[in-house]
C-alpha cells in the first residue's frame, strides 16, 4: 500500500500485560512519529525517529513506553505493565524529511 | 510550550452554509500549520498544509489562512455538504518536526 500502516488495529489488553503497537511507514521517509490520542482530545506528541536514530522521546509518559526503529523503516512502540490510563489511539506518521506528515489509521487500545 | 486552541468545540450548520473554523497558538515561531480531518474510529487526512512564509492555502471549497503575528489560523469551508461532517484538527509544526494538536472542532453537517 502506499500509505502509512499500522496493527492491530484494535487490542484489548488485561491490566498488567505488555503489548506491541506496529507501525509501517511510507516506503523512503526517513522521519517516524509517535502520537497518543486519548478520547475526545487531540494527538499529543510521544516520540520521534530519524532512519533507526531516537531522537525525541520527550513525550513518552513513563518507562514502562518503549519505541524502536532498529533497521531505520518499520517501528513498534511497547508498553510494559498496562495501566487503564493508557487506553488511547496511537497515531504513527512518517515524513520524507520535510514539514508534512502523513499518519497511519492508528491502534485503538482498551485496557481493562 | 506551544499551546493550541480551537473554538468553537462543536458545530452545527445545515447543509448549504459557509463556515469558518478558528485555531490559535500561542508561539509563533512555526515552521507551519496544518489541517486534519478525523472521521470517527479513524485516523487523520491532511487538509491544507500552510507554510510559515504563506498567508493562505485553497484545496477546493477549503481555505485556510494563518496570520503568524497575531498567531491565529482559520479554515473556511464553502458550501457545505453532509460529508464534511468529521472533526477537524489544527497542528502547528514548531522545534524540528514537532506537531502540537487542538484538542480539534467536531462539525455536523445536517441535510
Amino acid at each position: 500500500g502506499a500509505g502509512v500502516s499500522q496493527s492491530p488495529r484494535y487490542k484489548v489488553a488485561k491490566r498488567g500485560q505488555d503489548v506491541a503497537l506496529r507501525c509501517d511507514p511510507i516506503s523512503g521517509h526517513v522521519s517516524l512519529f509517535w502520537y497518543q490520542q486519548a478520547l475526545g482530545q487531540g494527538p499529543e506528541f510521544l516520540t520521534y525517529f530519524q532512519n533507526e536514530a531516537q531522537l525525541d522521546k520527550s513525550g513518552l509518559p513513563s518507562d514502562r513506553f518503549f519505541a524502536e526503529r532498529p533497521e531505520g523503516s518499520v517501528s513498534t512502540l511497547k508498553i510494559q505493565r498496562t495501566q487503564q490510563e493508557d487506553s488511547a489511539v496511537y497515531l504513527c506518521a512518517s515524513s520524507p524529511g520535510g514539514n508534512e506528515q502523513f499518519f497511519g489509521p492508528g491502534t485503538r487500545l482498551t485496557v481493562l | 510550550k506551544q499551546e493550541v486552541t480551537q473554538i468553537p468545540a462543536a458545530l452545527s450548520v445545515p447543509e448549504g452554509e459557509n463556515l469558518v473554523l478558528n485555531c490559535s497558538f500561542t508561539d509563533s515561531a512555526i515552521y507551519n500549520l496544518q489541517w486534519f480531518r478525523q472521521d470517527p474510529g479513524k485516523g487523520l487526512t491532511s487538509l491544507l498544509l500552510i507554510q510559515s512564509s504563506q498567508r493562505e492555502q485553497t484545496s477546493g471549497r477549503l481555505n485556510a489562512s494563518l496570520d503568524k503575528s497575531s498567531g491565529r489560523s482559520t479554515l473556511y469551508i464553502a458550501a457545505s455538504q453532509p460529508g464534511d461532517s468529521a472533526t477537524y484538527l489544527c497542528a502547528a509544526l514548531s522545534g524540528y518536526s514537532t506537531l502540537t494538536f487542538g484538542k480539534g472542532t467536531m462539525l455536523l453537517v445536517s441535510p
